[in-house]
């Protein structure tokens, strides 16, 4: 119950499209949803985040969209970019624990 | 702020030898969390602490594994003695309850155990 399943493991996407990562979870206890950004050689860092009262939340060319009742979360790069090319990571947490459980991480590859 | 700081950043060892990997959260931060990245096993969490208590130690491997934060800003992880499948990288993160637990990660030390 404490698993975060992500999809795909990797993914390549043409200068220009669109990314979209997916991520279930089963706790419904959890009420917190970020996405980490990771390049290679740092540490993860937080890219955005979305609680379980909106559907969807967008920054930038950044947009979550959250379905409560499929317990299922996705993140969107629209107008990908070579430079948005990193390892992202879904979680989840319920955020009065601090603590986050974390996806297994899509590498994503933007081709010039 | 400089950040969460770790030291070493690499670090290489023979089996069996211990290793120490160290740790300095964001002041203030009132939450550490230690975790380790392989290819195979992803990001996974070891062990973290609130105001310097251990809250979750169910992510430690094995008794070989051990944390402590003696104060609340320095946090150790050691590995005595240390295996080969020990290799990974190691990331120290810190957040707090005013920043919403956003976690900030450092920068990780890169373990290879021969």
């Amino acid at each position: 119950q404490q698993q975060v399943k992500q999809s795909p493991q990797s993914l390549i996407v043409q200068k220009g499209g669109i990314s979209i990562i997916n991520c279930a979870y089963e706790n419904t206890a959890f009420d917190y949803f970020p996405w980490y950004q990771q390049f290679p050689g740092k540490g993860p860092a937080l890219l955005i985040a979305i609680r379980p009262d909106v559907s969807e939340k967008k920054e930038g060319r950044f947009t979550i969209s959250f379905n409560k009742s499929a317990k299922q979360f996705s993140l969107h790069i629209m107008d990908s970019q070579p430079g948005d090319s990193a390892t992202y990571f879904c979680a989840a947490s319920m955020i009065w624990r601090g603590k986050l459980i974390f996806g297994q991480g899509t590498e994503l590859s933007v081709k010039p | 702020d400089a950040g969460v700081i770790q030291s070493p950043r690499h670090e290489v060892t023979e089996m069996g030898q211990e290793v120490t990997l160290r740790c300095k959260p964001i002041s203030g931060h009132d939450y550490l969390f230690w975790y380790r990245q392989t290819m195979m096993r992803g990001l996974e969490l070891l062990i973290y602490f609130n105001n310097n208590v251990p809250i979750d130690d169910s992510g430690m491997p094995e008794d070989r594994f051990s944390a402590k934060m003696p104060n609340a800003s320095f946090s150790t992880l050691k590995i005595q003695p240390s295996e080969p499948r020990d290799s990974a990288v190691y990331f120290c993160a810190s957040s707090s309850r005013t920043g919403l637990y956003e976690q900030y990660f450092g920068p990780g030390t890169r373990l290879t155990v021969t």
